[in-house]
């Protein structure tokens, strides 16, 4: 079975600042991918990253990274200068052959 | 706009009543799915399709059926629903049903059971 656990329910972060979003997972696939979606107040769940188990080189886009430990099966969001906008529930998911495994979620609030 | 729409957006519905949810995408996948999304709690696979097969029921109740007539169009059929069926309905869709995909998202249709 496979397991995603997100330990923070909820982040406070001022506008500009740097917050890091924790993630482990536990799997006994040895292909699998993970991502970090987003889910504003519309409810829209929308992609932000991903990263291939495969490749050790971490993933980044635009103002989001990711600090992929796969010895310690950990998979942590970093969101530099953060803005209003990125308030959102976050959500860790595991994905392989076709299916995903979410964690409960992190609710991020980015503050004035 | 992730290129997959969901109708109705919201659904106020007793527990005597029948009503479908309508998922379509517009990127060309093979695989769809429905997840169940309630408050406090992580999101739920419910169903998966592969190529218009259902590849996928996690002990779902059969109150909820779904259909798949073709690869860009996906049904949920609801009928003598519960009070707790009461969530957040999200479509997905991803380019295949056994790969390593990532999967893009509807709306979602929010239905209240009353």
């Amino acid at each position: 079975a496979q397991t995603v656990t997100q330990s923070q329910p909820e982040m406070s972060v001022q506008e500009a600042e740097t917050v890091t979003l924790s993630c482990t997972y536990d799997t006994s696939e040895n292909n699998y991918y993970l991502f970090w979606y987003k889910q504003p107040p519309s409810r829209q769940m929308i992609l932000v990253i991903r990263q291939e188990a495969y490749k050790q080189q971490n993933a980044t886009e635009n103002r989001f990274s990711v600090n992929f430990q796969k010895a310690a099966k950990s998979f942590s969001l970093k969101i530099s200068d953060s803005q209003l906008g990125d308030t959102a529930m976050y959500f860790c998911a595991l994905g392989s052959w076709g299916k995903l495994q979410f964690g409960a979620g992190t609710q991020v609030v980015v503050t004035p | 706009e992730t290129g997959v729409t969901q109708t109705p957006r919201h659904l106020v519905m007793g527990m005597t009543n029948k009503k479908s949810l309508k998922c379509e995408q517009h990127l060309g996948h093979n695989a769809m799915y429905w997840y169940k999304q309630s408050a406090k709690k992580p999101l739920e696979l419910m169903f998966v399709y592969s190529l218009e097969e259902r590849v996928e029921n996690n002990s779902v109740p059969s109150r909820f059926s779904p259909e798949c007539p073709n690869s860009s169009h996906l049904f949920l059929h609801l009928h003598t629903l519960q009070p707790e069926d009461s969530a957040l309905y999200l479509c997905a869709s991803s380019p295949e049903g056994q790969g390593f995909y990532e999967q893009y998202f509807g709306p979602g249709t929010r239905l209240t059971v009353t």
